[in-house]
């Protein structure tokens, strides 16, 4: 159990266009979803939290108007990356967790890998 | 600020070997602490996940502990494999987060 899936998987696209990325539990209902981006050798770092029906809580130095979260459901949460840049280029991640915050175990997707010509 | 250190930055042992990898976290006030694997270009797989009120856990051949005093975790990697070969990060939950740290790239030589 505790499955989160992601689609797409890799995605490549133009400068100056926007990616949306789905992040999905498929076999629990997540009330807090997570999205975090890996650059090459990095650690993943958080980039916003999203509570179902409210908005994102986005971490220092993330630009919420680039980087637009909806949560709209218990299973569903998706991240658009808006006019795009090389830059944005990256490995974006979600966990989702089945209660409040860090209390409960965070269950990590497959990833998302950007590729922004 | 929570800061996550995970050295060496990689490792190569030869199959068969017991292993041990360290974390260390700047917050003592945690409230559990993950250690995940990640294959190249992959997600990440959750391998052992320790409450902040326990000492250690244990799946298979895998045993982690936690020293939130000291603010240290170790896994331990008995009987290491090839297939054990990936990326090991440890992340330190506290104040509705999770930091990660950067990662130790274990490879195991048949």
């Amino acid at each position: 159990g505790a499955v989160v899936s992601q689609h797409p998987s890799w995605v490549i696209c133009k400068s100056g266009t926007s990616v949306k990325i789905e992040c999905r539990s498929l076999d629990f209902q997540a009330t807090t979803m997570f999205w975090y981006r890996q650059f090459p050798k990095q650690s993943l770092m958080l980039m916003a939290t999203s509570n179902e029906g409210s908005k994102a809580t986005y971490e220092q130095g993330v630009e919420k108007d680039k980087f637009l979260i909806n949560h709209a459901s218990l299973t569903l949460s998706t991240l658009t990356v808006t006019s795009a840049h090389p830059e944005d280029s990256s490995f974006y991640i979600c966990s989702a967790s089945l209660g409040q915050g860090i209390y409960n175990e965070q269950f990590f997707g497959p990833g998302t890998r950007l590729t922004v010509l | 600020k929570q800061e996550v250190t995970q050295i060496p930055a990689a490792l190569s042992v030869p199959e068969g070997e017991n292993l041990v990898l360290n974390c260390s976290f700047t917050d003592s006030a945690i409230y559990n602490l993950q250690w995940f694997r990640q294959d190249p270009g992959k997600g990440l797989t959750s391998l052992l996940l320790i409450q902040s009120s326990q000492r250690e856990q244990t799946s298979g051949r895998l045993n982690a502990s936690l020293d939130k005093s000291s603010g240290r975790s170790t896994l331990y990697i008995a009987a290491s494999q090839p297939g054990d070969s990936a990326t090991y990060l440890c992340a330190a939950g506290a104040n509705s987060k999770l930091t990660f740290g950067k990662g130790i790239t274990l490879s195991v030589r048949p």
